[in-house]
């Protein structure tokens, strides 16, 4: 399997810009996780899926962040104005349904996104 | 706010020497404990998960949990160069696929 997949794997652009960044799960995966990891804070959970809909939404940091899941094999986040603030690397991680416990994550290679 | 803290470091230790890495939570409802290595620049990766107070042993690592503490510490024997990493805490949150991660320690094996 080719791992989760993430594009694109660096992104500069100007404040006020649109951003959308891009993620492909495991194929077989019901579980899709946006993280963002900055030093300060670490590596934070924005939001996550199961089979395609949002579950936990409670770490969008605000309303120009949204995220969609067309499909099981494709989500999408969106910044939009970004700010320099947003400047980070996004994780995209995806995972098996495992009623009893909590499966193995596994990461995409991230975006580092860098605002100006 | 569910927290998961961790020494930033650098813990520096000798190639072949024990790296014990330490971990606390504050959620008392949490179940599952993960810790994830990750080289920089790179994304993380799952080395090591535990679910039961004791003792995980899963080749040169041990996992070791004490939810009476809200504690969780990784042993690395036999430390190698390419231990060295930031490794990063991990903790379920009440709807159990939702993790909480500590903000990492950074390992540094000196040859």
């Amino acid at each position: 399997d080719a791992g989760v997949i993430q594009s694109p794997r660096h992104e500069v652009t100007e404040m006020g810009q649109e951003v959308t960044l891009r993620c492909k799960p495991i194929s077989g995966h019901d579980y899709l996780f946006w993280y963002r990891q900055t030093m300060m804070r670490g590596l934070e959970l924005l939001i996550y899926f199961n089979n395609n809909v949002p579950i936990d939404d409670s770490g969008m940091p605000e309303d120009r962040f949204s995220a969609k899941m067309p499909n099981a094999s494709f989500s999408t986040l969106k910044i939009q104005p970004s700010e320099p603030r947003d400047s980070a690397v996004y994780f995209c991680a995806s995972s098996w349904d495992l009623a009893s416990s909590t499966d193995t994550q596994y990461f995409g290679p991230g975006t580092r996104l860098t605002v100006l | 706010q569910k927290e998961v803290e961790q020494n930033s470091g650098p813990l520096s230790v000798p190639e072949g020497a024990i790296a014990s890495l330490n971990c606390t939570y504050s959620d008392r409802g949490s179940q599952s404990f993960f810790w994830y290595r990750q080289y920089s620049g790179k994304s993380p990766e799952l080395i090591m998960s535990i679910y039961s107070n004791g003792d995980k042993e899963d080749g040169r690592f041990t996992a070791q949990l004490n939810k009476a503490s809200q504690y969780v510490s990784l042993l690395i024997r036999d430390s190698q160069p390419s231990d060295s990493a930031t490794y990063l805490c991990a903790v379920n949150s009440n709807s159990g696929y939702a993790l909480n991660f500590g903000k990492g320690t950074s390992l540094l094996v000196t040859p």
